[in-house]
């Protein structure tokens, strides 16, 4: 079994560009999460996706964004970089209505200088 | 508005005793807690959960306990061994799947 995995691992692009950071699910599980996790806190909710439309949304401004494909692997892209935006980027998958638990991939580190 | 609090930042315990980390939260509509463990430059990993219906649960080394009336709930670690080094974050979550995590413990067992 497949777990959940993320591209790239590291990232460092300027104020102002775009990014996009992928992962794919683990095997059997229709539901993808991104986090956010600055340093020294715990995770925070972005968004969420379930058969290829949002199911849910945090506090995170709309050039935060996100698509999920057919084969359940899903798309962070975040437009107009801030330095505010430097973060661990964490995805998990889970399955809707079989359990309640999502597995985390190793994350994405992304630098904005 | 922190949701989910883990009061302590860090814990300092030697091998072979018993780890307890603490997590309170605030609102009473979560259905469902987790606790994960992250080693550096990885991601959390699962360990053990608890439904809010339920008031313990046990998985090998690692027992939950969560009291609804306190708000709270604690994971125990026995004995603690050295490999349990890492940062502890409990989550809860509500009937959308998202996830609230507190800012973490960081563990520290020493032989």
């Amino acid at each position: 079994e497949t777990g959940v995995t993320q591209s790239p691992t590291h990232l460092i692009k300027t104020r102002g560009q775009q990014v996009t950071l992928r992962c794919s699910s683990q095997s059997g599980h229709n539901t993808v999460s991104w986090y956010q996790q600055a340093l020294g806190q715990g995770p925070q909710f972005i968004f969420q996706y379930y058969r290829e439309e949002e199911n849910g949304r945090g506090n995170f401004p709309p050039r935060f964004s996100g698509l999920q494909f057919p084969n359940y692997s899903s798309e962070l892209n975040v437009n107009a970089l801030e330095l505010d935006d430097s973060a661990l980027y964490l995805c998990a998958s889970s399955s809707i209505g079989i359990s309640d638990t999502q597995y985390f991939g190793p994350g994405t580190r992304l630098t904005v200088l | 508005d922190q949701q989910v609090k883990q009061n302590s930042p860090s814990l300092s315990v030697q091998e072979g005793r018993i780890s307890i980390l603490n997590c309170d939260y605030t609102n009473s509509m979560f259905d469902y807690f987790l606790w994960y463990k992250k080693y550096p430059a990885e991601g959390p990993t699962f360990l053990i959960s608890i439904s809010s219906i339920k008031d313990k649960n046990e998985d090998g080394r690692f027992t939950v306990f969560l009291n609804k009336s306190a708000k709270h709930l604690s994971l125990h670690i026995v004995p603690s061994q050295p490999g349990d080094s890492a940062v502890y974050f409990c989550a809860a979550k509500l009937d959308t799947d998202k996830l609230i995590f507190g800012t973490g413990t960081r563990l520290q067992v020493f032989p």
